[in-house]
């Protein structure tokens, strides 16, 4: 079993349309959840970043951890095709400042289309 | 943002030849860098963490002896593919985290494609 599991998709949505990208995990260490949105061919860019359980929201996206579901989602509102991307999860263990290794998901791959 | 550079962006080379990866840390001291593999439509995978100045760790079934990392300053990290085969092929991609720690800043990914 892989310490973190997500749909691969693709995921296909209509303009303005409400995405929910999920991730679950089995390693009940982890206090560290991200997410990064990866363009084709390009580096993941870090997109939000939560400690342990709750909501954080940042414009159009909010992040939610539910520690004791081991399941973390994002939504993504008012969805514009310039959010066409792979989306990662990714989680972490040690503390902020010690960084440590991140673990990934395989990425969801998100198309909205105009 | 920290900015984070890779070069080359692309690489196609002959099997059995060694292909340099470098990772550059353009505005802040890079303390740590991971170095990272991503096969297509699969997730990024840790192959090694190097601090600058010391060795390399790697991660558990990593050749170390295939994957050369050298981290000789605050700036600069390399890759090195030895004696590169066809299933070397990947996207390699850098990640620098500096002294206010944190996870680190990726770099933009070298596609190393071997015939």
């Amino acid at each position: 079993q892989k310490e973190v599991e997500q749909d691969p998709g693709p995921l296909s949505v209509p303009e303005g349309a409400i995405v929910s990208l999920n991730c679950t995990y089995s390693n009940s260490a982890f206090q560290y959840f991200m997410w990064y949105r990866q363009y084709s061919r390009k580096g993941p860019e870090l997109l939000m970043y939560t400690y342990s359980s709750g909501n954080k929201e940042d414009g159009r996206f909010t992040a939610q951890v539910d520690k004791s579901s081991k399941y973390i989602s994002l939504f993504i509102r008012d969805s514009q095709p310039s959010d066409s991307a792979t989306y990662l999860c990714a989680m972490s263990s040690l503390i902020y400042n010690q960084g440590g290794k991140l673990i990934f998901g395989q990425g969801t791959e998100l198309s909205v289309k105009p | 943002g920290a900015v984070v550079s890779q070069h080359p962006s692309w690489v196609i080379c002959k099997s059995g030849t060694s292909v340099k990866i470098e990772c550059r840390s353009l505005d802040f001291q890079a303390t740590t860098m991971f170095w990272y593999r991503q096969f297509p439509k699969q997730s990024l995978m840790l192959m090694a963490t190097s601090n600058e100045g010391s060795k390399a760790t790697y991660e558990q079934g990593v050749e170390k002896d295939k994957f050369l990392i050298n981290h000789a300053s605050l700036t600069l990290s390399t890759l090195t593919v030895t004696s590169a085969h066809p299933e070397d092929s990947s996207f390699y991609i850098c990640s620098a985290r500096g002294l206010a720690g944190g996870h680190g800043y990726f770099g933009p990914g070298t596609r190393l494609l071997v015939l």
